[in-house]
C-alpha cells in the first residue's frame, strides 16, 4: 500500500524544539521530491519546506528560514523536519507529502500535530 | 514569493454549478492544482496542470485558465461536495497555495 506516516508531534515550549518524521511505503522513495505543509488550528494550507531526491537541494518558505530543516534518508524511506526556535504561530498539523512530478501533492500522510504553548 | 488569491466562500444549491476563482500573477507561467478537504480530513488533489483529473475524481470536476486566472468548476454539485478547497501554484524554488475558499451547499 502506498502511503506516507508522519510522527513527532507533541506539545513543546515556546523556543523549544522537535523534530517530526514521515516513513514512506509502497512507491520508490528516493524518486521523489518530498514536502511538508502545515495547516494552524482553522486555517489554510502553508507549504513549508522541500527537498529533493538526493538531498542536494532544500526550500523552505520565508517565515521558518534558519529555523526548520529538512532532511532525508533514502535508505530508510524517511523523510524528517527539524524545527528548533519554535514559536506559538507554528502550531499547526504537519502534513508529509508528495508526487511522482514534486510539483504538487496527490500523496498525503495524515498528519501530525505541533502545539507550540506554555 | 508570490500570492494566490481566492474567495472565502462559494454557496450553491445542489444540482447547480460552482464556479471558484483563484488569482495570481504567475499562473499565466506555471500550471495550477486543486485540492478538496473535509473536516479532519488530508487534502485530496482533484485537478492537476490547470485541467487534468486524477483517476477516481468524479467527471462533474473541471478546471480551466485563462490568464492570471484558474477557475475550479463543479458541475451538478452534489452534498457531499461541500468542502474547503485550495489552488496550489509552483515555481523552481517553492509552492504556494491560495488561502482556501469553503464550498457550501444550500
Amino acid at each position: 500500500e502506498v502511503q506516507l506516516v508522519e510522527s513527532g508531534g507533541g506539545l513543546v515550549q515556546p523556543g523549544g524544539s522537535l523534530r517530526l518524521s514521515c516513513a514512506a511505503s509502497g512507491f520508490t522513495f528516493s524518486s521523489y521530491w518530498m514536502s511538508w505543509v502545515r495547516q494552524a488550528p482553522g486555517k489554510g494550507l502553508e507549504w513549508v519546506a522541500n527537498i529533493k531526491q538526493d538531498g542536494s537541494e532544500k526550500y523552505y518558505v520565508d517565515s521558518v528560514k534558519g529555523r526548520f530543516t529538512i532532511s532525508r534518508d533514502n535508505a530508510k524511506n524517511s523523510l524528517y523536519l527539524q524545527m528548533n526556535s519554535l514559536r506559538a504561530e507554528d502550531t499547526a498539523v504537519y502534513y508529509c507529502a508528495t508526487s511522482e512530478d514534486g510539483w504538487y501533492f496527490d500523496l498525503w500522510g495524515r498528519g501530525t500535530l505541533v502545539t507550540v504553548s506554555s | 514569493s508570490y500570492e494566490l488569491t481566492q474567495p472565502p466562500s462559494v454557496s450553491v444549491s445542489p444540482g447547480q454549478t460552482a464556479r471558484i476563482t483563484c488569482s495570481g500573477d504567475a499562473l499565466p507561467k506555471q500550471y495550477a492544482y486543486w485540492y478538496q478537504q473535509k473536516p479532519g480530513q488530508a487534502p485530496v488533489l482533484v485537478i492537476y496542470k490547470d485541467s487534468e483529473r486524477p483517476s477516481g475524481i468524479p467527471e462533474r470536476f473541471s478546471g480551466s485558465s485563462s490568464g492570471t486566472t484558474v477557475t475550479l468548476t463543479i458541475s451538478g454539485v452534489q452534498a457531499e461536495d461541500e468542502a474547503d478547497y485550495y489552488c496550489q501554484s509552483a515555481d523552481s524554488t517553492g509552492r504556494v497555495f491560495g488561502g482556501g475558499t469553503k464550498l457550501t451547499v444550500l
